[in-house]
């Protein structure tokens, strides 16, 4: 079945400093891929997606491209910030009816002054 | 305005109890679901509703029951709550198929 493979975490790095979350995928098809976050004590926020191969997802100076040939979706960032501490999850949907987001385990950011 | 709510935020509860989670959104959607994140974090799909009708069912004991009165609401039930129920439970309504989810802050249960 479809899954969803992130790098273990925690990731801990000082402020300004350059981040990637690796994140793979085995599904049939082409399916929708998301980064979410999650903050500490709160629910999940969209960061960003991308519907097809080579879209490329912004938000909030974090990107991700859509690489079929690899079928992966790295998350980065070029300089944290302490209030990007948080759970970051890849996850993907197939693109057909009746289906849910399928989660990776979640990386922990911590990001320090 | 929230756009997806879920009430009570926190539950605390004794094993063998009936609880009852609500959830509500007010975007229109079609689409309406339940996850469960586990103490490691992990996220996993429960239900999913499509105007009012379940779709999506998965390997869930059938002591938990969603609900769905109308297409803003999904209500989940859970009788003879056991320790292992203890989680997160979140909301969450797309329009159908593989648009983007929005979730809501999510429902700490705990069974003592």
């Amino acid at each position: 079945g479809d899954s969803v493979t992130q790098m273990e975490g925690p990731v801990t790095l000082s402020e300004e400093a350059f981040l990637t979350i690796n994140c793979t995928y085995t599904a049939t098809g082409y399916p929708s891929l998301f980064w979410y976050v999650q903050y500490p004590g709160e629910g999940l926020q969209l960061l960003l997606k991308a519907t097809k191969a080579d879209d490329k997802g912004s938000n909030k100076g974090f990107e991700a491209t859509y690489r079929k040939e690899t079928t992966s979706f790295h998350l980065e960032k070029g300089s944290v910030q302490v209030s990007d501490s948080a759970v970051y999850f890849c996850a993907l949907i197939a693109n057909q009816a009746g289906t849910a987001l399928i989660f990776g385990k979640g990386t922990t950011l911590s990001v320090s002054s | 305005d929230t756009a997806v709510s879920q009430t009570p935020k926190y539950l605390v509860t004794q094993m063998g109890n009936d609880k009852s989670i609500k959830c509500e959104q007010n975007l229109g959607h079609d689409t309406m679901y339940w996850y469960k994140q586990d103490s490691k974090k992990f996220l996993k799909i429960m239900f999913s509703y499509n105007n009012k009708e379940l779709i999506i069912n998965e390997t869930v004991p059938n002591r938990f029951s969603p609900k769905s009165p109308d297409k803003a609401h999904l209500n989940l039930h859970i009788n003879s709550l056991e320790l292992g129920d203890s989680a997160v439970y979140f909301c969450a309504s797309s329009k159908p198929g593989a648009d983007t989810q929005y979730f809501g802050p999510g429902t700490r249960l705990t069974v003592l």
